[in-house]
């Protein structure tokens, strides 16, 4: 089976405090791709990363930084000193091939709330 | 403004009833895919278009049909409503026809059945 796991359904912080999601995948593949998009509550879906299996090197970009770990099958997202405008809806997906094509399995996703 | 567009952006309509989401991708990308987000059910992928082809099927269920036109925009039909298939379905483009390809989703059109 492949799927994609997003244990905390809310997470409230205060400003400035850092917060983890947590993501966990499972894939019978070897090569594939994790994502994370964020909904804030406007509606739209955002990208914020890809990732393929292959590189397993940790990411930042400004305040976000993303930890991929194979060997417990992790992706998870880091927000430090977390500001109002993060709240949203955060969700993880992996690319998965299914017939010869790829899709994409979203995660139930993360809501957010930052307090000011 | 991710460069993809849907309409309408809302739509409200009652039970047995057919409708129609149109979607136009970021210039250039060949690839739609559309989704479908509920709250019981999440974020689901339908089905994807690429250059005109059906590329990958997701849960659609039969009552709902896509196509994508020859200028790449996509439409997808909704018909014999019921009222779960209310929900929020977003419209997302690609340059490529993998889905690990970055997509750029639309601002998506909630649909509301009555």
């Amino acid at each position: 089976a492949q799927k994609v796991t997003q244990a905390q359904t809310e997470i409230s912080v205060v400003e400035k405090e850092d917060v983890t999601l947590d993501c966990v995948y499972e894939t019978r593949d070897t090569t594939y791709y994790l994502f994370w998009y964020k909904q804030p509550p406007s509606g739209e879906l955002v990208f914020l990363i890809r990732r393929n299996s292959f590189d397993e090197q940790n990411e930042i970009s400004g305040r976000y930084s993303w930890n991929f770990q194979k060997s417990t099958s992790s992706f998870n997202f880091t927000i430090t000193a977390s500001q109002v405008v993060d709240s949203a809806v955060y969700f993880c997906a992996l690319s998965r091939r299914q017939g010869g094509s790829e899709k994409l399995v979203f995660g139930k996703g993360t809501k957010l709330t930052v307090n000011p | 403004d991710s460069g993809v567009t849907q309409t309408p952006k809302h739509l409200i309509t009652a039970t047995g009833q057919r409708v129609t989401l149109r979607c136009s991708p970021r210039s250039g990308d060949l690839s739609v895919y559309w989704y479908q987000q509920s709250l019981d059910q999440g974020l689901q992928f339908l089905i994807q278009y690429y250059n005109g082809e059906e590329r990958a099927k997701g849960n659609i269920l039969e009552r709902f049909s896509a196509q994508q036109f020859p200028d790449l925009h996509s439409e997808l039909n909704l018909s014999s409503l019921e009222l779960g298939d209310s929900a929020l379905y977003f419209c997302a483009s690609s340059a490529t026809s993998g889905s690990t390809d970055e997509q750029f989703f639309g601002p998506g059109t909630r649909l509301t059945v009555l």
